[in-house]
């Protein structure tokens, strides 16, 4: 199986700061990498597929990058609707796996 | 509009059986794969099981391979989850997720229900 790591596991960040969530996969996964959105008694959403794009309807202030083993979600300029957790998920092989989540609080 | 509505979930004591569902609506359900992932209390997102489009593809994740069983009925539009020989450690809110697939053979779930509670307890 493969295992998605992701860093860090929480963050506070005021409205306006840049925030940086990685995920590391324990195998090369090309670009098969997707993230998504949580907020308690809601329906994850998708915001990243494919490692760098933007699912339909997401604001642009999210980006993703990366290939192979090592993922980038940025947040630009978060906004108050911003702060949820945050999971990526491969996409590669199955068993499909999640990073373990990074919670990004308000400051 | 894509619309997925989880039910079944409830109370039940380690070693009982619950049968989870899953109506969709809003789009061509045969023409995509569907899948179950869960949420235990405080911990992250798993994926559970995935069945094809006339069912010929089943995969389930290895910690309920042996006692959750997916099907689906295309003529209904609906998606199943039999559960049995539960264990504490399934306790969790079930999640129905439609599987996509883009122009470029991405795959990822972009349509989620909202999710059914199950609780295994004494």
């Amino acid at each position: 199986d493969i295992q998605m790591t992701q860093s860090p596991s929480s963050l506070s960040a005021s409205v306006g700061d840049r925030v940086t969530i990685t995920c590391r996969a324990s195998q090369s996964i090309s670009g098969h990498l997707n993230w998504y959105q949580h907020k308690p008694g809601r329906a994850p959403k998708l915001l990243i597929y494919g490692a760098a794009i933007l699912q339909r309807g997401v604001p642009s202030r999210f980006t993703g990058s990366g290939s192979g083993t090592d993922f980038t979600l940025t947040i630009t300029s978060p906004q108050p609707e911003d702060f949820a957790t945050y999971y990526c998920q491969q996409s590669y092989s199955t068993p499909w796996t999640f990073g373990q989540g990074t919670k990004v609080e308000i400051k | 509009e894509v619309q997925l509505v989880e039910s079944g979930g409830g109370l039940v004591k380690p070693g009982g059986s619950l049968r989870l569902s899953c109506a969709a609506s809003g789009f061509t359900f045969n023409d995509y794969t569907m899948n179950w992932l869960r949420q235990p209390p405080e911990k992250g997102l798993e994926w559970v099981s995935s069945v094809s489009t006339s069912s010929g593809y089943i995969y389930y994740g290895d910690s309920v391979k042996g006692r959750f069983t997916i099907s689906r009925d295309n003529a209904k539009n609906s998606l199943f989850l039999q559960m049995s020989s539960l264990r504490p450690e399934d306790t969790a809110v079930y999640y129905c997720a439609r599987g996509d697939i883009s122009a470029s053979g991405w795959k990822f779930f972009a349509h989620w229900g909202q999710g059914t509670l199950v609780t295994v307890s004494s």
